[in-house]
């Protein structure tokens, strides 16, 4: 069965500086999302992605993430400067038209 | 917008009897109500959904329930397995947006 990938698993990263976390969706998907998990809560929804453009995003993406879909398989998630609340598992996910969405395994990005 | 409460937050189960998990949601315009399964450190897995025009899916041990007037829905697991053992979320979506607005999830243990 098909999965989204994403990379890398774990990401150590000082504070203040950019990270970028790479995803890639299930081949014949055309939507694409960003969550977040912060330990022990639950999934919020950062942004979604279709036709090469943001089509929905919440109050926690702010101008520190940008998305990018820089060829036809890869979507990354940009944090420009990032902060100790950043530090959470993030999740990308894709669907195709009509069906649910298909999580990959996360990225743990942990902010010192 | 959408705010999805999900109980209890944690449920212990002896093994073969039924677990129940229930949600309500404030939105009414939302029509799609998936349900996933986290294990410790994977990724949220979709087991069973259901579209508003329904009121109810079943899927082998696995059903959920939706009251559209009450704004509820349940995850039903029959004859429990350890297997089953996970955090289970709820989660709401209006068909005219992209975001899944998640539960604050439900430790299921089953007690061998």
């Amino acid at each position: 069965e098909p999965e989204v990938t994403q990379t890398p698993s774990h990401q150590v990263t000082q504070m203040g500086q950019e990270v970028i976390l790479r995803c890639v969706p299930i081949s014949n998907h055309l939507y694409f999302y960003w969550y977040r998990q912060i330990l022990g809560q639950k999934v919020e929804f950062l942004v979604s992605f279709y036709n090469n453009e943001i089509s929905e995003k919440s109050e926690i993406f702010d101008d520190q993430f940008s998305v990018e879909r820089p060829d036809g398989s890869n979507f990354t998630l940009k944090i420009r400067s990032t902060k100790l609340e950043d530090s959470a598992m993030y999740f990308c996910a894709s669907r195709a038209y009509d069906q649910p969405q298909h999580f990959g395994d996360g990225t743990r990005l942990s902010i010192l | 917008g959408e705010n999805v409460e999900q109980h209890p937050s944690t449920l212990s189960v002896q093994e073969g009897d039924s677990a129940v998990i229930k949600c309500t949601y404030s939105d009414s315009a939302s029509n799609y109500f998936p349900w996933y399964k986290q294990e410790l450190g994977k990724r949220p897995q979709l087991i069973i959904d259901i579209r508003s025009n329904v009121g109810e899916k079943k899927d082998q041990r696995i059903a959920v329930t939706l009251n559209k007037t009450a704004k509820h829905f349940s995850l039903h697991i029959t004859e429990t397995q350890p297997e089953d053992s996970a955090v289970y979320f709820c989660a709401a979506k209006n068909f005219g947006n992209e975001k899944l607005t998640f539960g604050t999830g439900t430790r299921l243990t089953i007690i061998p």
